[in-house]
């Protein structure tokens, strides 16, 4: 079946450390996306990738990096930069320039 | 700025009666909408689309309807389960790739 798949589902990390969460699709979409999401907040853009080795900083980019190597695949890097990096991250993907979003299941991340 | 928001961060309704959760918007050049449906601890799924050029869209026990002139988007619900327990987000987009997601509705069914 195709989808995304996010790993690791929950992460600990203590304050300081960088962490990466994974993001794969095998949608064959070219757009990726990575949305950080707070209780009771909608979802935020953290950034987001049109097409293999392109991504452009979202709304709260800063303390997060990504890299797109491959098609299938859109990382993100908490780095220790990030000043309250405990949330739930979404990684989602869309066929090029079009608006409906597939989403992964999501990484808890809490920094202790 | 842009913004996406709905009406009530909750909502509860009785098992069988129909749900309505509204939005509205504030950018006059979102031209397309969606609904999502995030049940707890998942990823949100996509429930219904509306573009602009439509004031009404019907699918499978929901109904989506567009008001632009106030600016407004609702999402119907018809003979609520309670697996349609979930929070429900409204999102517009402009056509690029930036989508603004709105706070979303926690809809509670009473059974």
């Amino acid at each position: 079946d195709g989808g995304i798949t996010q790993s690791p589902k929950y992460l600990f990390r203590k304050e300081g450390q960088n962490v990466t969460l994974s993001c794969e699709q095998n949608l064959n979409h070219d757009a990726m996306y990575w949305y950080r999401q707070d209780p009771g907040q909608g979802l935020r853009l953290i950034y987001y990738s049109q097409i293999v080795n392109d991504f452009q900083k979202g709304d709260i980019a800063e303390g997060y990096s990504v890299s797109r190597e491959k098609k299938e695949s859109f990382p993100l890097t908490v780095t220790s930069a990030q000043k309250n990096p405990t949330a739930f991250y979404l990684c989602a993907s869309s066929r090029q320039n079009t608006g409906e979003l597939f989403f992964g299941e999501g990484s808890r991340l809490t920094v202790l | 700025g842009e913004s996406v928001g709905l009406h009530l961060p909750t909502l509860s309704v009785q098992e069988g009666d129909n749900s309505i959760i509204n939005c509205a918007y504030s950018n006059s050049a979102s031209d397309y909408f969606i609904w999502y449906k995030q049940e707890s601890g998942k990823g949100p799924q996509f429930i219904i689309d509306i573009r602009s050029n439509m004031d009404k869209r019907q699918g499978q026990r929901v109904t989506v309807l567009l008001n632009k002139t106030v600016k407004h988007l609702s999402l119907q619900i018809a003979a609520t389960q309670p697996g349609d327990s979930a929070v429900y987000f409204c999102a517009g987009n402009t056509g690029g790739f930036k989508t603004i997601f709105g706070a979303g509705t926690r809809l509670f069914v009473k059974a």
